[in-house]
């Protein structure tokens, strides 16, 4: 089975409105969550990650939460801009791997 | 910083036929990385290594698919007798793995693979 999911799969806000995704995952191998951006036709970009030992990470309008026991961790994007319309994967353990397994992604529209 | 640099961006060929592509990770990334995506999915991993030693592959991975990294510096991917399934993005990462365990992937372009 999948070993992270990720939620939703498409998200329309409107600009300047909160936007959540959240990722579950099954294994507890990791210590790394890392999310990416992906506009189209480009490479995915790194744009906030978090290890197991906080529970919350920043970076001016993007945060990032992990619940470990609860296994899920998600995405925070606050004061949405059009520019941050884009596909959002998140990355997890996977089958006690080091190598990160990508959720599906989630299409994030922001409406001007 | 030049990034991950792969090579060709696009890459139309015949069914049957042969297909290499190459990645050229951030010089000083000990770890790199092979994936394919298709329209609408993540990243599916393909393999990986660390230095010159390919220290995994995916079980989807199929015998056509051979990859080398043979100084520890650029890999290279090769695919055999090509069929249509295999028409995707293939993406290219790398990293500098330590002892903090691991770290964020700088990923490239991608080579787009269409297969006539």
């Amino acid at each position: 089975g999948e070993n992270v999911e990720q939620h939703p799969s498409t998200l329309s806000v409107q600009e300047g409105d909160s936007a959540v995704i959240k990722c579950t995952y099954s294994d507890s191998a990791s210590n790394y969550f890392p999310w990416y951006k992906q506009e189209l036709g480009k490479r995915p970009q790194l744009i906030i990650d978090i290890r197991s030992n906080v529970g919350e990470k920043k970076d001016q309008r993007i945060a990032v939460t992990l619940n470990k026991t609860a296994k899920h961790f998600s995405l925070h994007i606050t004061e949405t801009q059009p520019e941050d319309s884009a596909v959002y994967f998140c990355a997890g353990p996977s089958g006690g791997s080091y190598i990160p397994t990508f959720g599906r992604g989630t299409s994030l529209i922001v409406h001007p | 910083d030049t990034g991950v640099s792969q090579n060709p961006r696009h890459k139309i060929t015949k069914r049957g036929q042969n297909v290499t592509f190459r990645c050229d990770p951030i010089s000083e990334h000990n770890r790199l990385y092979w994936y394919r995506q298709t329209l609408g999915q993540g990243p599916e991993f393909l393999t990986y290594f660390q230095n010159e030693a390919q220290l995994e592959k995916s079980r989807l991975l199929s015998d056509r698919f051979s990859a080398e990294r043979p100084k520890g510096s650029f890999s290279t991917l090769e695919i055999q007798r090509t069929e249509q399934g295999d028409s995707a993005m293939y993406l290219c990462a790398s990293s500098l793995e330590g002892a903090e365990g691991n770290q964020p992937q700088h990923f490239g372009d991608g080579t787009r693979l269409s297969i006539l």
